[in-house]
């Protein structure tokens, strides 16, 4: 059962540490999201990868956020230092592209509570 | 900028009535798709849609995208408690090429036993 693998779940940390969010594509997906829901904003684009390329990261906090794909079968977000603000569900999605016409499959996120 | 927009937001039903979701985008869309959120879960894809006029059915669920491909609809009949969550619809972001998406803020719906 192919799925896109998130670690971890859940994370409760303090301000100013560092948190890094690790995300397992479904083997052979080219691409890969990251996400960044909240009640407020909904679903935000934070960055997006194709072919472990970063082409996108206009949605994310440059000083503070930083996305990679060191290979095809890992992805990370990290985040430092962390902030209350950051307390979200962080969504990681692969996906391939162009044969699967734009669908993602998400993985089932880490809750990140910053206090 | 582009946007992607539903009505309503939330939507609070009894047990075996109807329910309908609109999903209106301010560009025309090569293809459309619906996602389902549990609460506390993840987004999961439900049916994508390509051609202009399209309807499709899954069991009670029926998804229809209009004829200028700028908007779209979710109708639940009968809705059962099985049927509680976030509805998402989404549209490629900008170029169809990229695998990007845009998403509209969903439509949650609550389903009274």
């Amino acid at each position: 059962d192919a799925r896109v693998t998130q670690t971890p779940r859940h994370k409760v940390t303090e301000m100013g540490q560092e948190v890094t969010m690790r995300c397992q594509p479904i083997l052979g997906h080219n691409t890969v999201f990251w996400y960044r829901q909240t009640m407020m904003q909904g679903l935000e684009l934070l960055a997006y990868f194709r072919n472990r390329a970063p082409l996108d990261d206009s949605g994310m906090p440059k000083d503070r956020f930083s996305a990679e794909m060191p290979d095809a079968t890992l992805a990370t977000l990290k985040i430092q230092p962390s902030e209350p603000r950051d307390s979200a569900v962080y969504f990681c999605a692969s996906g391939l592209n162009p044969l699967a016409k734009n669908i993602q499959y998400f993985g089932a996120g880490t809750r990140l509570s910053v206090l | 900028g582009q946007q992607v927009m539903q009505i309503p937001q939330y939507q609070h039903v009894q047990e075996g009535e109807d329910f309908t979701t609109y999903c209106n985008s301010s560009t025309t869309l090569s293809n459309i798709q619906w996602y389902k959120q549990r609460p506390g879960g993840h987004p999961v894809f439900l049916i994508q849609l390509v051609k202009s006029g399209e309807v499709k059915k899954q069991k009670r669920l029926t998804f229809q995208f209009g004829e200028a491909k700028k908007n779209s609809s979710l109708h639940i009949t009968a809705t059962q408690t099985t049927d509680v969550g976030t509805y998402f619809c989404a549209g490629p972001r900008g170029s169809s090429n990229t695998g990007k998406l845009i998403f509209g803020q969903g439509t949650t719906l609550q389903v009274k036993p």
